[in-house]
């Protein structure tokens, strides 16, 4: 079946610090999105990449879809304090959506 | 109305209660999904409904029984659930199934089984 691996698993970060979190799929996807968990809280939508080498940015984050659409990353720009919680990628096989393992940030001051 | 609302916020159950998880939405969307995640882990699928309709099952325990009385109302209900389902129970939904556009999330049931 369908999986999505996403690296790391844990970043900690000093503030001010750029960081990538990191999706690949062992198949082609339609589209992949990404979802933002602060702690104690529900996954929140953040955007979709459909299209091949597409790039999306929101404010300090930057999205980016590979060429072969097996693959995505996120950049997150001068990390803030607020940037802490998980980000899951989520790849869709037209079929259903299947989540990363996401990525837990901790940012110390 | 952006939400997906989901009540009770917080359960407790013993092992032979019978209870229900409710989802509503007002957002016109036609596929509702409820996930369970545990602490540290991504959402795990459970089921799909697309146009009221169980489209996907993941192989889920009958203990755990979907329902979808109308296009806005997505409901579980459990019965006789064991420690180990204590986890979040997230319902979603989203314009149309497939994976094709984005999950709007409610913001969860925290349940616990004794």
């Amino acid at each position: 079946g369908q999986q999505v691996m996403q690296i790391p698993q844990y970043q900690h970060v000093q503030e001010g610090e750029d960081f990538t979190t990191y999706c690949n799929s062992s198949t082609t996807l339609s589209n992949i999105q990404w979802y933002k968990q602060r702690p104690g809280g529900h996954p929140v939508f953040l955007i979709q990449l459909v299209k091949s080498g597409e790039v999306k940015k929101q404010k300090r984050l930057t999205f980016q879809f590979g060429e072969a659409k097996k693959n995505s990353s996120l950049h997150i720009t001068a990390t803030q304090t607020t940037d802490v919680g998980t980000s899951f990628c989520a790849g869709s096989n037209d079929y259903k959506l299947s989540f990363g393992a996401g990525t837990t940030v901790t940012v110390r001051a | 109305d952006t939400e997906v609302t989901q009540t009770p916020k917080h359960l407790v159950m013993g092992m032979t209660n019978k209870k229900s998880l409710k989802c509503e939405q007002h957002m016109g969307h036609r596929a509702m999904y409820w996930y369970k995640q545990k602490a540290k882990k991504p959402p795990e699928l459970m089921f799909v409904y697309s146009y009221e309709k169980l489209s996907i099952n993941e192989s889920v325990p009958s203990r755990f029984s979907p329902e979808c009385p109308n296009s806005s109302l997505l409901n579980l209900h459990l019965h006789a659930l064991q420690p180990e389902d204590s986890a979040l129970y997230l319902c979603a939904s989203s314009q149309a199934g497939q994976g094709h556009y984005g999950y709007t999330f409610g913001s969860g049931t925290r349940l616990t089984v004794v």
